[in-house]
């Protein structure tokens, strides 16, 4: 069974920074492109960035681009999302997602739970 | 505003059938397969069409999907009072080499 678990979520003032982990377990990680997406309280869903299996593709939503920064260790089955430049508006529930396939245009199929970011002063 | 249009919410009352829509773009739904997600309250979204069509193993029957041209349809027929929940379109869009979601159908059964 996939299993994530996102840390790393907090109470963070504009302009700091701060780094969420995601932890996979029940597949083999390697073989996969991860994403992180988020979802502002009470909104929908917004894809923020996705990276491929060998960190070979990576991509960002325009509102975060330049400001964020995903990264993967295979070894260790740990997807990151490091955040700087944090904006009130990046206020959200970060998960975790799996892709269907390698490659970072494949599409999320497995979501964490979520970690809560909360960026104000 | 988001790129694909969802219609805010949706309504039926048990039995029913109901049909949520998603409208895009040549970028996006025009040439690539469209994923439906299904939110329910309090929890983390889930696959509930993959590839235009396609439901993964356990989804019921009861949920369909279809794409035409720019446009997407999750048709939910049978409705249940557990089928509330928020559902989500979404797609690779090539202009902008990322995922883009709808802004989300909040289902109501009544």
């Amino acid at each position: 069974e996939v299993q994530l678990v996102e840390t790393g979520g907090g109470l963070v003032q504009p302009g700091r920074s701060l780094r969420l982990s995601c932890a996979a377990s029940g597949f083999t990680f390697d073989e996969y492109a991860m994403h992180w997406v988020r979802q502002a309280p009470g909104k929908g869903l917004e894809w923020v960035s996705g990276i491929s299996w060998n960190r070979g593709t990576i991509a960002y939503a325009d509102s975060v681009k330049g400001r964020f920064t995903i990264s993967r260790d295979n070894a260790g089955n740990s997807l990151y999302l490091q955040m700087n430049s944090l904006r009130p508006e990046d206020t959200a529930l970060y998960y975790c997602s799996k892709a269907e396939e390698a490659a970072a245009t494949a599409p999320p199929d497995s979501w964490g739970q979520g970690t809560l970011v909360t960026v104000s002063s | 505003q988001s790129v694909l249009a969802q219609t805010p919410s949706a309504s039926g009352t048990p039995g029913q059938r109901v049909t949520i829509s998603c409208s895009g773009s040549s970028s996006n739904i025009g040439i690539n397969y469209v994923y439906w997600y299904q939110q329910l309250p309090e929890t983390a979204p889930k696959v509930l069409i993959y590839r235009n069509r396609e439901r993964p193993s356990g989804v019921p029957d009861r949920f369909s999907g279809s794409k035409s041209g720019t446009s997407a349809s999750l048709a939910i027929s049978g409705l249940r009072s557990e089928d509330e929940a928020d559902y989500y379109c979404a797609v690779w869009d090539d202009s902008l080499s990322g995922w883009v979601f709808g802004g989300g159908t909040k289902l109501t059964v009544l």
